[in-house]
């Protein structure tokens, strides 16, 4: 069945560093691909998408790239802030459902 | 436009008992998803309906999970005799159509199991 594996976490960063949050997966067919957000106290946001090989989704400065060589679609953000710290997930989308990682806990700190 | 609801937020209940949760999606939504996320994990799928109708409930873990869309806007998951294992953050989700859209997801229902 599908699945999504992706780095674990927690990571704890400085305010202005880089950020990257590796994800993998494994699908049948052609699926989408989504970084999803859960800010403290809050419900699961759609964070960015990418639906096809080799596209770029990006959002809040936030970016990841669909490689299918590679059955990839690593998270990026060049400067992070206090504000990013959020639990971050990524899902695949096939067969009318989402399949989700478990997730990774990043506190930036001021 | 209000976003999905889900009803009580919080729910204790003792092993054993039967518990209903409640989603609300976002009006006009024809697709709803139930997801169950345990502690540290992410979201599990349980089951979709299209409409009224449940498209697929491959997700749900035994006969005691049921969920029903009767008039194809709001959905009740039922809990028949509770487990202690059953204790996660039920989530809904809703989206325009079935196929690739994007998905709502509501705030959760936290379930405890006593």
């Amino acid at each position: 069945g599908d699945s999504v594996t992706q780095m674990e976490g927690p990571v704890t960063l400085s305010e202005e560093a880089f950020l990257t949050i590796n994800c993998t997966y494994t699908a049948t067919g052609y699926p989408s691909l989504f970084w999803y957000v859960q800010y403290p106290g809050e419900g699961l946001q759609l964070l960015l998408k990418a639906t096809k090989a080799d596209d770029k989704g990006s959002n809040k400065g936030f970016e990841a790239t669909y490689r299918k060589e590679t059955t990839s679609f690593h998270l990026e953000k060049g400067s992070v802030q206090v504000s990013d710290s959020a639990v971050y997930f990524c899902a695949l989308f096939n067969d009318y459902k989402l399949s989700f990682g478990a997730g990774t806990t990043v506190t930036v700190r001021a | 436009g209000a976003g999905v609801s889900q009803t009580p937020s919080n729910k204790v209940t003792e092993k054993g008992k039967y518990v209903e949760l409640r989603c609300d999606p976002i009006s006009g939504h024809t697709a709803l998803y139930w997801y169950r996320q345990s502690l540290g994990q992410g979201p599990e799928f349980l089951i979709y309906f299209q409409g009224t109708g449940a498209a697929d409930d491959s997700g749900l873990p035994n006969d005691r999970f049921f969920a029903v869309r009767p008039e194809g806007s709001v959905s009740t998951l039922k809990i028949q005799r509770t487990e202690r294992g059953d204790s996660a953050v039920y989530l809904c989700a809703s989206s325009l159509t079935g196929s690739y859209n994007e998905q709502f997801f509501g705030p959760g229902t936290r379930l405890t199991v006593l």
